[in-house]
């Protein structure tokens, strides 16, 4: 099983939508969580912390499930500069980040 | 003013040559990374130091040998390349060690084995 799972997609959606995506980590001593974005043949660059309570960065929220090990991200009002790989991050030891493989979005006219 | 940069962007090179990518931040950042990044797009952290000690060695071919001669610069080099060591590298850097710090990325080199 790998460390952080990720529907790789992609999900398909028109402008204004509202998208959400999924990840299952398996690390039960996992401490910090984070979303990263990834635009083609670009670095990751992180897009956001996910903490305990949840978070919200205008249309951007996040959700940590720790009983069920599980991350999520809302997207509302989706825009078409949010087409991109959505990547989920879980920290074990060390600071090492493990990466899922990243979700496909793009969003269409 | 870029916090952190690499060079080369991009390393076409033959197999069995020995190839070195730079690293640098100005972040004032004490922990930087190096990951790779394959043609499926799974991003693998290979190597971590930390004020310039190693804490971070996975499972990475011994060709593969990171330097940090102070904590802005991690490089990395490549001896006897392979077809197999073809992706991207990404370096980054963090203010910590710890758990709960973010990471920001360089841009990434594109290495081409022939």
């Amino acid at each position: 099983r790998k460390e952080v799972e990720q529907d790789p997609g992609p999900f398909n959606v028109p402008e204004g939508a509202t998208v959400a995506f999924n990840c299952t980590y398996s690390n039960s001593a996992s401490q910090s969580f984070f979303w990263y974005r990834q635009d083609c043949r670009k670095e990751p660059k992180l897009l956001m912390s996910v903490y305990s309570s949840g978070n919200e960065d205008g249309r951007f929220t996040a959700q940590l499930n720790r009983a069920s090990q599980y991350i999520s991200l809302l997207i509302r009002d989706s825009k078409l500069s949010d087409s991109a790989t959505y990547l989920c991050v879980a920290t074990g030891t060390a600071s090492k980040l493990t990466f899922g493989t990243g979700t496909r979005l793009q969003v269409t006219l | 003013d870029t916090a952190v940069s690499q060079t080369p962007k991009y390393l076409v090179t033959q197999m069995g040559n020995d190839k070195s990518i730079k690293c640098e931040q100005n972040l004032g950042h004490d922990t930087m990374y190096w990951y790779k990044q394959d043609s499926k797009k799974f991003l693998k952290i290979m190597f971590s130091y930390n004020n310039k000690e190693l804490i971070i060695n996975e499972t990475v071919p011994n060709r593969f040998s990171p330097k940090s001669p102070d904590k802005a610069h991690l490089n990395l080099h490549i001896n006897s390349l392979e077809l197999g060591d073809s992706a991207v590298y990404f370096c980054a850097s963090s203010p910590g060690s710890g758990q709960g710090h973010e990471q920001y990325f360089g841009p990434g080199t594109r290495l081409t084995v022939t």
